[in-house]
This record gives structure tokens, C-alpha cells and sequence, in this order.
């Protein structure tokens, strides 16, 4: 079985950009979350999606959006992109609903982005 | 800050050895899971543990949780050194829906 995708695996992108990045959860997964990892440090929460609703939203600005599709797949949008931008976007998928103690997150292999 | 803070930051081992790292967290949770992640790739879940779980196993891993301390460890016992990587703890917030992670614990297993 395939698990999380993520696409593309790497970025270049100029200050001032916008990007789009994409996660394809796993199949029967209805719950997909994104996080920013700088270099050197841990996953920062970004959004967490569930059956197409948001439902939690971590400290980034409103330069950060995304949506959940009809298939549970995920689209990133970051607008006005700053060099601080730069960072591996992960996208991690849940079979459970995100309360559930059980929620096990699979993640995807990570977008690199940087931001020139 | 971030809820979960790993012990300790580095830690290099011989092959053979076990390889103990500890995670405090500040508030309360449903469960506490455990990732290794390999040079700047993508995570790789290792294991979860409920907040009503003291201990668990998974091959050569072994996680504690103490909820009355916040904090969990993971034992990686006869590391190898296909174990080098950093390991981070997250957790998953009582009543939210966020998951939060540490700033990993970087194992550096020598052959």
C-alpha cells in the first residue's frame, strides 16, 4: 500500500512567491495535518484537517492556508513567501478522528522548500 | 515553547550498547508518540502510547510514560548503527487538535 505523497520534493522559490504544496494521505486516511521543520529543530504544527474541515490551527500567519479535498488530499498555500520560509513541509495523515487517543500521524517524505 | 522537550539533546553510543532519551511535556494528553527521522527525510512513526499507558514494546523498543511527571522515555536496546538518526517525541493534546513536538534527540550509533 502506498503511503503518504507528497509533491514536489524540493522548491525553489523567490521572496515575494507564492507556493502550492500537495499530500496525498493514506488510502482510508480522512485526516491530513501540515508542519514546518527548520533545519536543527522539531515539526511545528501548522493546520490539521478532518473530513475536509479545519480543526486546528497552529501560531503561523495568515500567509499560511490550505483545504482538504473531496479525496482527503491536501493542498498547502503559503502567499508573500520570506526567506524564513524555508524550511521541510511534512504532511502527515490519521485514520482516527484527531481527539482519538489512538490517532496514530504517518507522515509523508517532506517538500523542501527554500526561499531565495 | 514546545510542549515537549527531549533529554538529551545528543547522544553517541557504541553498537551493542542501549540508547535511553527521555521527553518532558507541560500539559495534559492522549497520547504520546515517539518518530525517528533520517537526515532531514520524513518521519517514521515508532510507536504510540496512550495517556493511560505506562509501558510498551515494539522489537528492540521500549517507551515509558509517566503522566504524573509529563514525561516518557523510549530504550532502544543492542542499538545498531542503522539506529543513527534523530528521535523526537510528540504529543497530542487532551481536548485539541494539535500535536506537538520536541526538538529530537540526535543518536549517533558507532560501528
Amino acid at each position: 500500500d502506498a503511503g503518504v505523497t507528497q509533491s514536489p520534493t524540493h522548491l525553489i522559490k523567490t521572496r515575494g512567491q507564492q507556493v502550492t504544496l500537495r499530500c496525498s494521505p493514506i488510502s482510508g486516511h480522512k485526516s491530513v495535518s501540515w508542519y514546518q521543520q527548520v533545519l536543527g529543530q522539531g515539526p511545528q504544527f501548522i493546520f490539521q484537517y478532518y473530513e475536509k474541515e479545519e480543526r486546528g490551527r497552529g501560531n503561523f500567519p495568515d500567509r499560511f492556508s490550505a483545504r482538504q479535498f473531496p479525496n482527503y488530499s491536501s493542498e498547502l498555500n503559503v502567499n508573500a513567501l520570506l526567506l524564513g520560509d524555508s524550511a521541510l513541509y511534512l504532511c502527515a495523515s490519521s485514520l482516527a478522528f484527531p481527539q482519538s487517543s489512538y490517532n496514530e500521524q504517518f507522515f509523508g517524505p517532506g517538500t523542501r522548500l527554500t526561499v531565495l | 515553547s514546545q510542549q515537549g522537550e527531549e533529554d538529551p539533546q545528543a547522544l553517541s553510543i557504541q553498537e551493542g550498547e542501549n540508547a535511553t532519551m527521555n521527553c518532558s511535556y507541560k500539559t495534559s494528553i492522549n497520547n504520546l508518540q515517539w518518530y525517528r527521522q533520517n537526515s532531514g527525510r520524513g518521519l517514521v512513526h515508532l510507536i504510540l502510547i496512550r495517556s493511560n499507558e505506562r509501558e510498551k514494546h515494539s522489537g528492540r523498543l521500549r517507551v515509558t510514560l509517566d503522566t504524573s511527571k509529563k514525561s516518557s522515555s523510549l530504550l532502544i536496546t543492542a542499538s545498531r548503527a542503522a539506529d543513527t538518526a534523530s528521535y523526537f517525541c510528540a504529543t497530542g493534546l487532551t481536548g485539541g487538535f494539535k500535536t506537538i513536538f520536541g526538538a529530537g534527540t540526535r543518536l549517533f550509533v558507532k560501528a
